[in-house]
């Protein structure tokens, strides 16, 4: 079984800066998908990024990045230039390849991000 | 619009009612399961489905039911619930997996009494 293990319950930052959320996993797979979702005070479960495990490149959308290391099993997700609309829980979840994925996601536990303006 | 909806969004019910939490998708999308989040344990899945008549337990399937009869829907049946079973649903729908993006529904608050 995957395990995800977020170690930082809760972290807050000044509009602006740049903060990194620490997402690692346990697992023998060695083909799997990695997600950062997002959850504002709304409640909705938003993707943030996707990362295939095969892939060397660090995926980034527009100012979310991850710092993606494979044999560390550690996938962290940057924020640059935080805005007051990224406070929410953010939850790293795992997919894995093996079995069609049926299985679906495992998630974190979650990490609460607060910018302060 | 592409969308995964839920309904209700809010149930307070008394232990041993039976229920049913409906999710629907627009997207024509194979694989829906169902979700339960629960403060300080994230979220875990309930049941899963990966297309009409094939559904399979995920990591918290006791207590629930559910059902598969037309691809866009994805009921989850409490038949008596249970206050342990006070949490908040979601409902996520997908391309066939794996890793395809998964679409979530806004959320059931239950809450048994």
């Amino acid at each position: 079984a995957q395990t995800v293990t977020q170690s930082q319950p809760e972290m807050s930052v000044q509009e602006a800066e740049t903060v990194t959320l620490s997402c690692t996993y346990d697992t023998s797979e060695s083909n799997y998908y990695l997600f950062w979702y997002k959850q504002p005070p709304s409640r909705q479960m938003i993707l943030v990024i996707r990362q295939e495990a095969y892939k060397q490149q660090n995926a980034t959308e527009n100012r979310f990045s991850v710092n993606f290391q494979k044999a560390a099993k550690s996938f962290s997700l940057k924020i640059s230039d935080s805005q007051l609309g990224d406070t929410a829980m953010y939850f790293c979840a795992f997919m894995k390849d093996s079995g069609g994925g049926a299985d679906g996601l495992t998630f974190g536990k979650g990490t609460h991000l607060i910018i302060q303006p | 619009e592409a969308q995964v909806t839920q309904n209700p969004r809010y149930l307070i019910t008394v232990t041993g009612k039976k229920l049913t939490v409906t999710c629907s998708q627009n997207m024509n999308h194979e694989y829906m399961s169902w979700y339960r989040q629960d403060p300080g344990l994230g979220l875990r899945q309930i049941y899963y489905s990966m297309n009409v008549e094939v559904t399979d337990k995920g990591d918290v399937p006791e207590g629930y039911k559910v059902s598969r009869k037309e691809k866009r829907n994805f009921p989850l049946i409490l038949e008596s619930p249970s206050p342990n079973q006070t949490s908040l649903y979601f409902c996520a729908s997908s391309l066939s997996p794996p890793g395809n993006e998964q679409f979530f529904g806004p959320g059931t608050r239950l809450t048994v009494l």
